[in-house]
């Protein structure tokens, strides 16, 4: 085990539905991630927070809200997602340093299906 | 900018074997690299990062990579492959900030009996 933890670890979903993915690290981070691995495509950074402020955020849809309420949690909000969203979605962390050597430590991922 | 470049989607080798999964980056800077591996169903674990410290690099689980500033690689070896290896490996480069971490699109470890 990584010290990361993800729920859940599956969720289909509908369309019009709203749903939140959580990830917990038990490491003593100060930056968390998220990323979407999507097959046959690199995996896409969504979302970075370091020390729980939001310093990352490429270009992603409206539909993915994260949330950060303190370093050891973060959250991504779903809703009305689309059927191209389907993905397995991981969580990491690190101590960030600010100078680009930092190890992340990854989550199991939740996979997630939108019908 | 910053990208890598995973030559080699699938690689299939021996048990006993030698194992090979190249990777070329592209970066600004004095780069910081790393090598993942992503077994079935469970998240990215790091085998072994370089930061501009020595050039050749050792890992766990008996891997090892070579930073090559002047062919831009970052080639990940194992003397011996082991039926365990079998995996997802990404090579991966991040900006100096460390708040961008670029990754290739993977390769795939078989590992034949």
């Amino acid at each position: 085990e990584t010290g990361v933890t993800q729920t859940p670890r599956h969720l289909v979903m509908g369309m019009t539905n709203k749903k939140s993915l959580k990830c917990e690290q038990h490491l003593g981070h100060n930056a968390m991630y998220w990323y979407k691995q999507s097959a046959k495509k690199p995996l896409e950074l969504m979302f970075v927070y370091s020390l729980e402020e939001r310093v990352e955020n490429n270009s992603v849809p409206s539909r993915f809200s994260p949330e950060c309420p303190n370093s050891s949690h973060l959250f991504l909000h779903l809703h009305t997602l689309q059927p191209e969203d389907s993905a397995l979605y991981l969580c990491a962390s690190s101590q960030a340093t600010g100078i680009g050597t930092d190890t992340q430590y990854f989550g199991p991922g939740t996979r997630l299906t939108v019908l | 900018a910053q990208s890598v470049t995973q030559l080699d989607s699938h690689v299939s080798v021996s048990e006993g074997t030698p194992v090979l999964l190249r990777c070329n980056y592209s970066s600004s800077y004095s780069p910081s690299l790393f090598w993942y591996v992503q077994h079935p169903n469970k998240g990215l674990q790091l085998l072994l990062k370089y930061t501009s410290a020595a050039t050749l690099v050792k890992g766990i689980n008996g891997f090892e990579a070579e930073f090559k500033k002047s062919e831009t690689s970052f080639h990940l070896t194992k003397p011996s492959a082991h039926m365990s290896d079998a995996a997802e490996y990404f090579c991966v480069v991040s900006d100096p900030t460390g708040n961008q971490f670029y990754f290739g699109t993977g390769t795939s470890l078989t590992v034949i009996p």
